[in-house]
């Protein structure tokens, strides 16, 4: 079965440092893995996608992730952090049968000034 | 706006009263799914509907029914609410109920029951 392990339920940089939001995946199928971030109080909105290809995905706002098969990782990173980057950060799995995403638990960023 | 929409924002239910949480997206999407959210568990899926007249269970269906109106419309009911279910709800749909397609998200319901 399908799963993701999210590293660190909190991670705080200052602004202007690097992002680094960890995940590892389990699957036994080529997986098809999403970056999705909740600003408070609001839903959740498609940074980026792996599904077939480079192996480097951008997303938006400055985003981007790297699968790594040999690690089963996917994880994101920014190169400077922007107070508007404080989020809740979902890594996300979609189930072998492709009926569903299977969500990691999450990943709070905060940013200092 | 196009989206996903989701009514009410809020609601405070009493423990064993009912309601049906509304979901509706203008996209022409096929497939609509209903998710909770509890800090620390991420979302875990309730139920889904990978195309109209279809409905499943997911991983924590017990205590909801859901209700696939028509295309569009996805909706989530409580028959005998408990405080077990105070989270918050999210609506979300896709394409196609396809690996590789991601979610567009309503905006929440927040739901506590006392």
């Amino acid at each position: 079965a399908q799963s993701v392990t999210q590293l660190g339920s909190h991670v705080s940089v200052s602004e202007g440092a690097l992002v680094l939001l960890r995940c590892n995946y389990s699957s036994s199928v080529p997986p098809y893995l999403f970056w999705y971030v909740q600003y408070p109080n609001q839903g959740l909105q498609l940074l980026l996608k792996y599904t077939t290809g480079a192996t480097l995905v951008k997303g938006i706002n400055g985003f981007e992730a790297e699968f790594k098969k040999s690690e089963t990782s996917f994880h994101l990173t920014k190169p400077s952090a922007h107070m508007s980057d404080a989020a809740e950060y979902f890594c996300v799995v979609s189930d072998q049968a492709g009926t569903a995403l299977i969500f990691g638990k999450g990943t709070t960023l905060s940013v200092s000034s | 706006n196009a989206g996903v929409t989701q009514t009410p924002k809020f609601q405070v239910l009493k423990t064993g009263q009912s309601m049906t949480l509304q979901c509706a997206q203008d996209m022409n999407h096929n497939s609509m799914y209903w998710y909770r959210q509890d800090p620390g568990m991420g979302l875990r899926l309730i139920y889904y509907s990978a195309s109209e007249g279809t409905t499943d269970k997911g991983e924590v269906p017990n205590g909801y029914n859901v209700s696939r109106l028509n295309k569009r419309e996805f909706s989530l009911r409580l028959e005998s609410a408990a405080p077990s279910q105070t989270s918050v709800y999210f609506c979300a749909s896709r394409l196609i109920s396809s690996a590789n397609y991601g979610y567009t998200f309503g905006s929440g319901t927040r739901l506590t029951v006392v």
